[in-house]
């Protein structure tokens, strides 16, 4: 599979844990995004980074939040102290550039299922 | 602010009959817009995009400015069809450019 890959597929962990996943977006795409979808809604917005550079952060993203794409490439969203709010599908997508541009569609990878207990 | 509108939850046909699946968005400039499908256990994948103006698995959908909606519209709907459609906005400038608004969804089912 060429896709977008993420890891772990899902993730329990006790309150107040800290949990780190992954993402690896197909390759040379220079724009990663993170999303986060709970029972119901659609997926959010969190962050995106074109190469390394972190562009834009949502007010979702709390300072518990942080997100990092060392060398452009694989990215890592980490939570500290998790709560049961945190609770949700982690989604990663990536782009090979704005989407606003003809023929550019962000690839989803599977996600990661986040349960806090 | 932006916005995406899906007031439809749950949508049941039979095969064989029309289906439209509605979208508003809210958005002051030039929207880009798009339908994403997720299959039972499969990843969201783009179904179409208003821009593209083609039809995907006889799927069509029209951007209507002065009624801010972006419809999903299939003439005959065929059971592998039964999916969740998410329809989403882009925004074409400034400082939220890059990120994609989701509406919560429409879960379609297609009955035999």
């Amino acid at each position: 599979d060429t896709g977008v890959s993420q890891n772990p597929r899902h993730k329990i962990t006790k309150r107040g844990q800290n949990v780190t996943f992954r993402c690896d977006p197909i390759s040379e795409h220079n724009r990663l995004y993170w999303y986060r979808q709970t029972l119901g809604q659609g997926p959010e917005f969190l962050t995106y980074f074109q190469n390394e550079a972190q562009l834009e952060k949502s007010r979702l993203l709390s300072d518990r939040f942080s997100a990092e794409r060392p060398k452009g490439s694989f990215s890592t969203l980490e939570i500290q102290r998790t709560e049961q709010g945190d609770s949700a599908m982690y989604l990663c997508a990536s782009s090979p550039g704005p989407l606003s541009r003809a023929n550019t569609e962000a690839f989803f990878g599977q996600g990661t299922r986040l349960t806090v207990v | 602010a932006q916005r995406v509108t899906q007031p439809e939850k749950l949508l049941s046909v039979f095969k064989g009959a029309p289906v439209e699946l509605k979208c508003n968005y809210s958005y002051s400039g030039s929207p880009e817009l798009f339908w994403y499908v997720q299959y039972s256990r499969q990843r969201l994948q783009l179904l179409l995009r208003h821009i593209s103006r083609e039809s995907i698995k006889g799927f069509t959908a029209d951007l209507n400015k002065g009624e801010t909606s972006f419809h999903l519209k299939k003439p005959f709907a065929q059971e592998e069809d039964s999916a969740m459609y998410y329809c989403a906005l882009s925004v074409s400038r400034g400082s939220t450019l890059g990120r994609l608004y989701f509406g919560r969804g429409t879960q379609l089912t297609v009955w035999p």
